[in-house]
């Protein structure tokens, strides 16, 4: 298994402000995957983060929305950029040490005022 | 019609009796198969991982996959107020690509 660190674990934040979330992994993984969970919903990919390349986003998302960096094998960030209430969600890092399986962070839990 | 489809609950059983859990998909691209429970305010661990057709066992709990009829399962056995969480299938097509998650069950074991 990864275990893998998020920051923060939670904000308050104001509308129209950007706010980075950190993932930090204790091992080094070439897959990194950022989701995000909206109250009472499953899981919804936002974007795929390799290291060396520009992110993979899904339908839906941009980047100029969900700016992502993956400076590293170990690390990663995702920033919620001009926030709305729309975007208080639980944003979730995971990583897939090729084995197939997904490890999930404990989320960073963001409420938009 | 969502690729995974999942039975929201609430489910609740006594403590000590066998949860079953489902999932259907529409993909028959998805060979990797995974269940995670999520507790409230925390991430989602995961439980069981499989690939392909068949079972697996892990303690009090056994995975199905009948990817014939594109169905998957989970059964906990002599569940405990402990389980009571939020049940999620995931399921994809290659090793460490990403995840289609279906929406959750919410079960809930009563002492």
């Amino acid at each position: 298994s990864a275990v893998i660190s998020q920051k923060p674990s939670r904000d308050i934040c104001q509308r129209g402000t950007s706010l980075t979330i950190q993932c930090q992994v204790d091992s080094q993984v070439t897959m990194m995957f950022w989701y995000r969970q909206q109250p009472g919903q499953s899981l919804t990919l936002i974007a795929t983060a390799n290291q060396g390349s520009e992110a993979t986003y899904e339908s839906g998302f941009v980047i100029d929305k969900f700016p992502i960096s993956r400076p590293n094998l170990t690390f990663s960030t995702l920033t919620v950029s001009n926030m709305s209430p729309e975007d208080s969600s639980i944003y979730l890092c995971s990583v897939s040490p090729n084995t197939g399986e997904l490890f999930f962070g404990e989320g960073s839990r963001l409420t938009v005022l | 019609q969502k690729e995974v489809e999942q039975d929201p609950g609430p489910l609740s059983v006594p403590e000590g009796a066998i949860v079953s859990l489902n999932c259907t998909y529409s993909n028959s691209a998805f060979q990797y198969f995974m269940w995670y429970r999520q507790y409230s305010r925390k991430g989602p661990e995961l439980l069981m991982y499989t690939y392909s057709s068949g079972n697996k066992e892990d303690g009090r709990f056994t995975a199905q996959v009948d990817k014939s009829s594109k169905y998957i399962s989970l059964f906990i056995r002599d569940s405990q107020p402990s389980d009571s969480a939020t049940y999620l299938c995931a399921m994809s097509g290659a090793a460490g690509n990403k995840l289609t998650f279906g929406g959750g069950t919410r079960v809930l074991v009563k002492p």
